[in-house]
């Protein structure tokens, strides 16, 4: 099956500091990768689609400012927390989809768990 | 706007019990329907899927399916449980015209005692 990758799977960092997390597809090439957010005992809410070489599409609610999308290449996609904040502390989890059409079936990443002290 | 209710936000079952965790979702049109499970520290993966065709759908593991158009509904069902399959269930939707996102349910959290 279809391998996503995440990086870091754990990061900590201080306050208004800014992180990166790497999201890559591994053995197929994903036209569309998804990032959500999962809090302790919820659901993944998605925050935003990124489709290869445009911009992303964020959900209602979630600040573009600080949630930084970039998906250069079909491979890979990055999410930015910029100036991070405590309540930034999550567990984020990408995902990607292939083929046209989109189905819906996603192949996930093993997450990134951020603590912004 | 498309939404998934999960029924069960806990359940427990003894091993060899019979499993059904309930989904509904909201949306008029055509969906594909998924259910994707995350064992305790893994990824999320696919479970089992419904795009056309046979409205009961098996999938991995013994685990299967109904997609009910009617009630608008996407049933798990699994007839004998091992303690293997603790593990979070989600529940998840993508409207074929809801601009390719897949919707979570809130899932459910199974465990299974030996």
């Amino acid at each position: 099956g279809a391998v996503v990758s995440q990086h870091p799977s754990w990061v900590i960092c201080k306050s208004g500091t800014s992180v990166k997390i790497e999201c890559r597809s591994l053995d197929f090439q994903a036209t569309t990768m998804f990032w959500y957010r999962q809090f302790p005992k919820q659901s993944l809410m998605l925050m935003a689609t990124s489709n290869e070489g445009s911009k992303a599409t964020y959900e209602q609610g979630v600040e573009k400012d600080k949630f930084l999308i970039n998906h250069a290449s079909l491979t890979l996609s990055t999410l930015t927390v910029t100036s991070a904040h405590p309540e930034d502390s999550s567990f984020y989890i990408c995902s990607a989809s292939s083929g046209t059409p989109n189905t819906g079936e996603l192949f996930f990443g093993e997450g990134s768990r951020l603590t912004v002290l | 706007a498309q939404s998934v209710s999960q029924h069960n936000h806990h359940v427990i079952l003894s091993e060899a019990a019979s499993l059904e965790l309930g989904c509904n979702y909201s949306y008029g049109g055509t969906v594909n329907l998924f259910w994707y499970v995350q064992y305790p520290g893994q990824h999320l993966q696919l479970l089992l899927k419904y795009f056309s065709g046979d409205p009961l759908v098996k999938g991995i593991k013994g685990f299967e399916a109904e997609f009910i158009k009617s009630k608008f509904s996407f049933n798990l069902r699994k007839p004998s449980v091992q303690w293997s399959d603790t593990a979070e269930y989600f529940c998840a939707v993508n409207a074929r015209n809801g601009g390719f996102k897949t919707i979570f349910g809130a899932g459910t959290r199974l465990f299974v005692k030996a």
